[in-house]
């Protein structure tokens, strides 16, 4: 399956401090997508890191991709309350998109 | 350009009803997608087009699934009859070429009753 799982389900963390998720997937690709879904909205494209970049970077967030593991991580620093939302990856080898179940992200103000 | 926009934002039917959801992609996107989200199941690929033809009805559930995009402007899912175990929002995306950012619409949540 070229579906991706994302790694903590749910993460709560205090304002202001750094969150981590990850990704894993099973099959080679050619790059990999993050998204992120408020509550009740579609999702909202973030960035994509091509399977020959090892670290992406965009604003407060951050990138890696390690595809001898297949496995992505994205980092956001400095979170704030309006961070919280649910972050899904994409693996991509062709033009299908497909999600996992996500990580639920929330900021305690 | 207004983005993906999605018709009609929420829809209460009952069941054994044929509903018809639609989606206008952004203009110039050649691929399309549509996907089914509930809480048990997650997001889910039901099609995506490219080019205005079917490449993957693989995530389709079942035969009361049907989905058409007769131009390159416009996409319609079906479901007909419907059944309670249907409900859940379905988001519609549109994306420029094979491997960019996706561009999803506001959704459709579908309640069966």
């Amino acid at each position: 399956s070229q579906q991706g799982e994302e790694d903590p389900q749910a993460l709560s963390i205090q304002e202001g401090e750094n969150a981590t998720m990850n990704c894993s997937y099973k099959t080679s690709i050619n790059n990999l997508q993050w998204y992120r879904q408020n509550s009740g909205r579609g999702l909202v494209h973030l960035i994509l890191i091509r399977s020959n970049e090892r670290e992406k970077h965009s604003g407060r967030l951050r990138v890696t991709l390690d595809t001898s593991k297949k496995s992505s991580s994205l980092l956001i620093t400095a979170s704030r309350a309006a961070d919280t939302a649910s972050y899904f990856c994409a693996p991509g080898r062709n033009e299908k998109l497909t999600f996992g179940t996500g990580t639920r992200l929330t900021i305690i103000p | 350009d207004a983005g993906v926009i999605q018709s009609p934002r929420h829809e209460v039917t009952e069941m054994g009803q044929e509903v018809t959801l639609r989606c206008k992609p952004i203009s110039g996107h050649n691929s399309l997608f549509w996907y089914r989200q509930t809480m048990m199941r997650g997001l889910e690929l039901l099609i995506y087009f490219n080019n205005n033809v079917p490449i993957d009805d693989s995530g389709m559930p079942e035969d009361r699934f049907s989905a058409k995009m007769p131009n390159a402007s416009f996409s319609t899912l079906k479901i007909q009859p419907s059944e309670p175990r249907d409900s859940a929002v379905y988001f519609c995306a549109s994306s420029t070429d094979r491997v960019t950012e996706a561009f999803f619409g506001q959704g459709t949540r579908l309640t069966v009753v």
